[in-house]
């Protein structure tokens, strides 16, 4: 089983939609991001947590809201679905004190919004 | 601003043969890292190699090898003898650490096509 799991892996949806991506990993780590990738864009922070308590905005946060319910667990939200929030999301977990900074990725969620 | 570009949206390679794929990078800072990832077309984002700023040597990885020129603020990414299963974006990211702690930027990317 993968270390960080994303759920649903495939979505597809109508504009206005409510729509969750969730992330639940086994790492043990602290620190988990939320990334969008677009073609030639590479991967965008659009939100991260450092614990449990601790929720940040990233580069790319308005439309997107997030929950980090556990140390395990960081789920995102699209209150209201649009058509160019059509990507390919990403969940990622840091350790804390890491001295590199690897990130550990989910294997993605690919979100369509019709 | 920390920024990270990759010039080459896309490119060929002969298999066999090894392919340099570029990545600059911006930043004021002295401390940062660098790494690669690799996505192949089912998604998943793969770790290949990570240089430090203050790493004196290049990193390698089994057929993976950072070029790292500080002066030049470069980071190019070399495969050896390709493989048909190299074929795949590759990502160059940036690590810089703030008061928020450790931040990755990333690149927009390069697919990579082995030809066989």
């Amino acid at each position: 089983d993968a270390d960080v799991t994303q759920t649903p892996r495939n979505r597809i949806t109508k504009t206005g939609k409510r729509i969750m991506l969730e992330c639940s990993q086994t790492k043990g780590h602290d620190r988990m991001y939320w990334y969008r990738q677009d073609p030639g864009l590479g991967l965008r922070l659009i939100y991260y947590s450092f614990d449990v308590k601790d929720i940040n905005k990233g580069e790319i946060s308005d439309g997107y809201s997030v929950s980090r319910q556990a140390q395990a667990k960081f789920s995102l939200s699209l209150e209201s679905a649009i058509p160019n929030q059509t990507a390919l999301y990403f969940c990622a977990t840091m350790r804390t004190g890491s001295n590199t900074g690897e990130l550990f990725f989910g294997e993605g969620s690919r979100l369509t919004v019709l | 601003a920390q920024k990270i570009t990759q010039t080459q949206p896309g490119m060929f390679v002969q298999e066999k043969e090894a392919v340099t794929l570029d990545c600059t990078y911006d930043t004021s800072d002295q401390s940062y890292g660098l790494f690669w990832y690799k996505q192949p077309s089912s998604g998943e984002m793969i770790f290949l190699i990570y240089q430090g700023s203050y790493d004196e040597q290049n990193a390698t990885e089994g057929r993976y090898s950072l070029n790292f020129q500080k002066a030049r603020k470069s980071a190019n990414l070399v495969i050896s003898a390709s493989q048909l299963g190299d074929s795949a974006m590759y990502f160059c990211a940036m690590r810089v650490r703030n008061n928020a702690g450790n931040m990755l930027t990333f690149g927009g990317g390069t697919r990579l096509m082995v030809k066989p």
